[in-house]
Order: C-alpha cells, then structure tokens, then sequence
C-alpha cells in the first residue's frame, strides 16, 4: 500500500528554470514530511523538511508547500542548476510510531 | 503487483547480539538498498545489492554486512550490537540499479 506517492517518475527542466517536484499522501495522520535527494552510487540525503502546522517552508533555493487539504506537497526549486539532477524522495511520518513512508522517487534533470 | 515486504516489523535485542533482517523486493526487481533511518541521523545509506553483488557501500563498520540470494531477496546482519544501532532500518528495490526506488515499511530495531 502506497501511503506516499510520486506520480511523475521524471521531470526534465532547463536551467534557470523551475523544478516542481509532486508529492501525494493518503495518510491523514501523517504529520512531518521530508525531501530527499539521491546522486548515483550514493545514499539519499536530507534536503528539507516541513511539519503540518506549516505550510511553507523555505531554505535558499529550495522551498517546499503543504497543502493538507489536498494531501499533496511539492517541492519548488528555484532557479534550478544542473548539479540539481538527481533522484528525489519525497517521505513522511506519522505521530504514533514515527515510521517513515517513502515515495518511489522522481527523476530531475536540469539541462544546461 | 505486491510491495516491498520486510520481516520482522519489529525486533528487540539486548547489546552484544546479532539480528538478521530480511527484505523481499517487487516481483521483477534485481536490486535491493538498505537504509538506517534515525532522528538525529536521518536515513543513511547501507549498501547496495545487485544480482547478488553488493555493487555500493555506505560508511558503517564490518558489524554491518548483508547478502542477496539468487531470487532478489536480500538480507542484512547486524552482528555485536550496540544502543545505537536502534533505528528504523528501511530496504528499497527497483528494477535495476539507480532506478525508481520502492521502499519497503521498515524494521524497527529496538537494543537494550
């Protein structure tokens, strides 16, 4: 059961552009969601994070909106660079037992 | 198409044992990842499994090692373990290596 769920499997933008990155939830009880990024032959790493009382949060080039209503976040990165291209992991959690549930990750790349 | 399946869900051990856990990946899928995930840590890459080669290794001591068997089914040894080896200890497969990652739900590993 995909709890969390990226539909776009890949995204292809130019540079200077945007990325818009979508992430879909059915866990209503899921309050704390993260974005990670994956290089190739690396594990994934932590790019930001939002929690349910917000929803926006922002760090440089990077922002993320929640949209609880709709179940749905997305990653904006503005502009977008080509060091950008890689795998993104959009994942939440749930208060009662803090497990984490991953989408199955979308593909960006940034075209110079 | 069934998910990614791991067992135990839940496991506690004391200091000094070894845990073995077991990852069945999507019917299809030749490789297998291994993640630790812990809230001060995050999630940190294990290693890699592909064709029953470990093609990529994160930064963990030997303690750590794991396998995959000839049918996709990877597992992973935990061998003296300490109180911080208590995490949340995710598994991924994909079609082939660097492909769309489908996370498993997770072993939550509890040392006492």
């Amino acid at each position: 059961d995909q709890q969390v769920k990226q539909n776009s499997p890949s995204l292809s933008v130019q540079e200077g552009r945007i990325s818009i990155l979508n992430c879909d939830y059915t866990n209503s009880m899921f309050d704390y969601f993260l974005w990670y990024k994956k290089y190739p032959a690396e594990g994934p790493t932590f790019l930001i994070s939002i929690s349910s009382i917000k929803d926006k949060n922002e760090d440089g080039r990077f922002t993320v909106f929640l949209n609880k209503s709709a179940k749905h976040l997305s990653l904006h990165i503005v502009p977008s660079q080509p060091g950008d291209s890689a795998v993104y992991f959009c994942a939440a959690s749930a208060p009662e037992n803090n497990d984490m549930r991953f989408g199955a990750g979308t593909r960006l790349t940034v075209k110079p | 198409k069934a998910g990614v399946t791991q067992t135990p869900r839940y496991l506690i051990k004391t200091r000094g044992q070894q845990v073995t856990l077991s990852c069945s990946p999507i019917s299809g899928h030749r490789s297998v990842s291994w993640y630790q995930q812990t809230p001060g840590q995050g999630l940190q890459f294990l290693f890699e499994y592909f064709s029953e080669t470990q093609r990529n290794k994160g930064n963990f001591p030997g303690r750590f090692s794991g396998r995959q068997f000839s049918n996709s089914r990877s597992e992973m040894n935990v061998s003296t373990l300490e109180l911080g080896d208590s995490a949340l200890y995710l598994c991924a497969s994909s079609f082939v290596i660097e492909d769309t990652q489908y996370f498993g739900p997770g072993t939550r590993l509890t040392v006492l």
